[in-house]
């Protein structure tokens, strides 16, 4: 069985753009959420989709936003990039009952210059 | 206060030793508890679920939830060099998959 795919693995961006990360889940899961991972926060809920619609939402700002589509896969944009978005983006994908395992992809690192 | 507390370490043990690693938290709803462990540039990878309080073992894992001290535990016996990683616990309630996360122990074992 095939686990979460993240692409891409790596990316630079010079602040003020903005950025697309994707993910794909383990086949039939549809829960699909999406974490930052920084050394000095460590990881930190930005929001979870479930049949395209989002579930929760974490304490990030409204440029920071997602979409999930019919095949269960999922998108994370963010606009207007600052220096500290630089960190691990890391997508998770859970069964559909919830508070079930996650299980994570490789995750995107986005460094901001 | 964070919602899960975790001691970062860094945690030192030789090879064959019983290495226990801990979490608190603070918000009573919590009812599903994990273990990840997160090895350099990878992504976390589930080594441990638990639902409420008990113990659960897997192999040489053992994970205890103590839902009445708000304490988690995950033991690690013989402990072996492929250990070495960070260990993050999460946990979540029951309305979605929103977990929250330890910022996660740094272990070494030494061979």
């Amino acid at each position: 069985k095939a686990g979460v795919t993240q692409t891409p693995r790596y990316l630079i961006k010079t602040r003020g753009q903005q950025v697309t990360l994707s993910c794909s889940p383990i086949s039939g899961h549809r829960s699909v959420s999406w974490y930052q991972q920084t050394p000095g926060q460590g990881l930190q809920f930005l929001f979870e989709y479930f049949s395209e619609t989002q579930r929760n939402k974490g304490n990030f700002p409204g440029r920071f936003s997602g979409r999930q589509f019919s095949n269960s896969r999922s998108e994370m944009n963010v606009s207007t990039l600052e220096l500290g978005d630089s960190a691990l983006y890391l997508c998770a994908s859970s069964p559909d009952r919830p508070g079930t395992e996650a299980f994570f992809g490789q995750g995107t690192r986005l460094t901001v210059v | 206060q964070k919602e899960v507390e975790q001691d970062p370490g860094p945690l030192s043990v030789p090879e064959g030793a019983i290495v226990s690693l801990n979490c608190t938290y603070s918000n009573s709803a919590f009812q599903y508890f994990m273990w990840y462990r997160q090895y350099s540039r990878k992504g976390p990878e589930l080594l441990m679920y638990t639902y409420s309080s008990g113990n659960k073992e897997d192999g040489r894992f053992t994970a205890q939830v103590d839902k009445s001290s708000k304490y988690i535990s995950l033991f690690i016996r013989d402990s072996q060099p492929s250990d070495s990683a960070t260990y993050l616990c999460a946990m979540s309630w029951n309305t979605g998959n929103q977990f929250y996360f330890g910022t996660g122990t740094s272990l070494t074992v030494i061979p």
